[in-house]
C-alpha cells in the first residue's frame, strides 16, 4: 500500500499561490495520484488527478516528477474560501477502496 | 455535493441503541463506499458494496456493524448496541464502477452517542 506524507498544516494569504507537496515513495506502477478538498462538516470533494508530469484544470495544477515519488498540488491566487483540509491519495484506479488511504491531510489556512 | 445524499445529517443515540445511516448514491452509480472520520483525522475505509453484494468489508469492525445495498433503495450502515467510541462522522461515497476515482462523497452523518 502506498502511504502518503503531507505537511500537517500550512498558512498563506489571499492572492498568493499555494503549493502543497505530498510524498509517496512506495507508489506502484498502476497507481494514480488524486487530491481531495474537505471543508468542515462536508464530504471530500475531488480536485485533481494525475499519473505523471503536469495536469491542470480550472481550479488547480498537479505537478508530478519523473520518479513519481512525490507530487505537488498548486492552488493559484488563493482566497479565504480555499481554507480547508487537502488530502493526497495514491491508488490503483481499478483497486478496491480499501487500498486507497486517506492520511490526515494538510490543513490550509488562508488569511486576509 | 455531486448528488450523493446521506440522512440523517445528525443522529443522536444513547448507549445500547441502534443507529441506521442511509446513503443514496449519485444517479447511475452502483458502487457505494462507507468511511468513518474521527475529529482531526482522515477518512478510514469501512466497506465497499455493489448492488446486493458486499465486495470488501475489511475496514468494518467484526461486531455490531453491518452494511447493505439492496436492489431497491439506499445503502444502509447499521450499528447495533452503540458505544461512545462510535461517535464520529460517517461518509458515504459512490462511483459508477469498481474502484473508480474520483469517488463522489455525501456530506456525512454525524453520529453522537450519549
Amino acid at each position: 500500500l502506498a502511504k502518503t506524507t503531507q505537511p500537517i498544516s500550512m498558512d498563506s494569504y489571499e492572492g498568493q499561490e499555494v503549493n502543497i507537496t505530498c510524498s509517496h515513495n512506495n507508489i506502484a506502477t498502476n497507481d494514480y495520484i488524486t487530491w481531495y478538498q474537505q471543508f468542515p462538516s462536508q464530504g471530500p470533494r475531488f480536485i485533481i488527478q494525475g499519473y505523471k508530469t503536469k495536469v491542470t484544470n480550472e481550479v488547480a495544477s498537479l505537478f508530478i516528477p519523473a520518479d513519481r515519488k512525490s507530487s505537488t498540488l498548486s492552488l493559484p491566487r488563493v482566497s479565504l474560501s480555499d481554507t480547508a483540509v487537502y488530502y493526497c491519495l495514491v491508488g490503483d484506479m481499478d483497486s478496491s477502496a480499501s487500498k486507497i488511504i486517506f492520511g490526515s491531510g494538510t490543513r490550509l489556512s488562508i488569511r486576509p | 455535493n455531486a448528488g450523493v445524499m446521506q440522512n440523517p445529517r445528525h443522529l443522536v443515540r444513547r448507549r445500547g441503541q441502534e443507529a441506521r445511516l442511509r446513503c443514496s448514491p449519485m444517479k447511475g452509480h452502483s458502487h457505494v463506499y462507507w468511511y468513518r472520520q474521527l475529529p482531526e483525522e482522515g477518512l478510514k475505509f469501512m466497506v465497499y458494496l455493489q448492488k446486493e453484494n458486499i465486495i470488501d468489508e475489511s475496514g468494518m469492525p467484526k461486531e455490531r456493524f453491518s452494511a447493505e445495498f439492496p436492489k431497491e433503495g439506499p445503502s444502509i450502515l447499521r450499528i447495533q448496541q452503540v458505544v461512545r467510541g462510535d461517535s464520529a462522522a460517517y461518509f458515504c461515497a459512490s462511483s459508477p464502477s469498481q474502484g473508480t476515482q474520483p469517488q463522489h462523497f455525501g456530506d456525512g452523518t454525524r453520529l453522537s452517542i450519549l
